[in-house]
C-alpha cells in the first residue's frame, strides 16, 4: 500500500535559513494539505494544493509557501526560519471531491 | 467551524473499556464527526467516522446522540499499544475541506 511518503524524516536548520520539505501523496490521491504540529498541540492547517494551485490557506505568514507538481507530489518551503518554526510538519492527501485524509509520518524540523 | 471540547488526558488499565467524550455544541447539519489517533512522531490515523446514532468498526465504536451535540469514542479492551492522543474533529468530509484539530485527549494505558 503506497501511503503518504514524506522526506526527510528529520532536519536541523539554523535561524534565517530556508528549508524544503517533500511529500508524495497516497496512490490515487490528487489533493495535498500541509499541517504544522508544535509540541503538545494538535496539527494546524497551513495550506492545501489541488491541480497545482493553492486552493486554501491557513493563518500562516508568506514565509510559508508551497508547490504541487503534475504527479500530485508537493513541496513545502519555509524561508527565514525562526526558532518558533520548530515542529513536526505533516502532509495529508485525499482525493477531491470524495475526501478521506491519509497522513504521512511527518518531518521533524528543528531550528537552532 | 464547529469547535470541539474533549478531556486533556485519561488513564486506563489494560483490558478495560475506555470512553472518550467530545462536545461539539455548534455542529452544523452537514458536519460529520471523525476521530483520529496519533502516536508520538507519527501522523494522525483515521479511526472512525459517523453522522448519527452508532457506528462500529474493528477498532472502535462511536456513539452519537440524537441532538449530535456530543459524541463518545469507545475503545473496547484497551492494550498498552492504545496509548496515544485521540482527536475529535467535526466538519464536512470532502476533498475541499480542511481538518481543524484541537489539543486532543492523551490516553495512557498502564499494565
Amino acid at each position: 500500500d503506497a501511503g503518504v511518503t514524506q522526506s526527510p524524516t528529520h532536519l536541523i536548520k539554523t535561524r534565517g535559513q530556508q528549508v524544503t520539505l517533500r511529500c508524495s501523496p497516497k496512490s490515487g490521491h490528487d489533493t495535498v494539505s500541509w499541517y504544522q504540529q508544535a509540541l503538545g498541540q494538535g496539527p494546524q492547517f497551513i495550506f492545501q494544493y489541488y491541480e497545482e494551485e493553492e486552493r486554501q490557506r491557513g493563518n500562516f505568514p508568506d514565509r510559508f509557501s508551497g508547490h504541487q507538481f503534475p504527479n500530485y507530489s508537493s513541496e513545502l518551503n519555509v524561508n527565514a526560519l525562526l526558532l518558533g518554526d520548530s515542529a513536526l510538519y505533516l502532509c495529508a492527501s485525499t482525493r477531491s471531491p470524495e475526501g478521506g485524509y491519509t497522513f504521512g509520518s511527518g518531518t521533524r524540523l528543528t531550528v537552532v | 467551524l464547529a469547535k470541539t471540547t474533549q478531556p486533556i488526558s485519561m488513564d486506563s488499565y489494560e483490558g478495560q473499556e475506555v470512553n472518550i467524550t467530545c462536545s461539539h455544541n455548534n455542529i452544523a447539519t452537514n458536519d460529520y464527526i471523525t476521530w483520529y489517533q496519533q502516536f508520538p512522531s507519527q501522523g494522525p490515523r483515521f479511526i472512525i467516522q459517523g453522522y448519527k446514532t452508532k457506528v462500529t468498526n474493528e477498532v472502535a465504536s462511536l456513539f452519537i446522540p440524537a441532538d449530535r451535540k456530543s459524541s463518545t469514542l469507545s475503545l473496547p479492551r484497551v492494550s498498552l499499544s492504545d496509548t496515544a492522543v485521540y482527536y475529535c474533529l467535526v466538519g464536512v468530509d470532502s476533498g475541499y475541506s480542511t481538518l481543524t484539530f484541537g489539543k486532543g485527549t492523551m490516553l495512557l494505558v498502564s499494565p
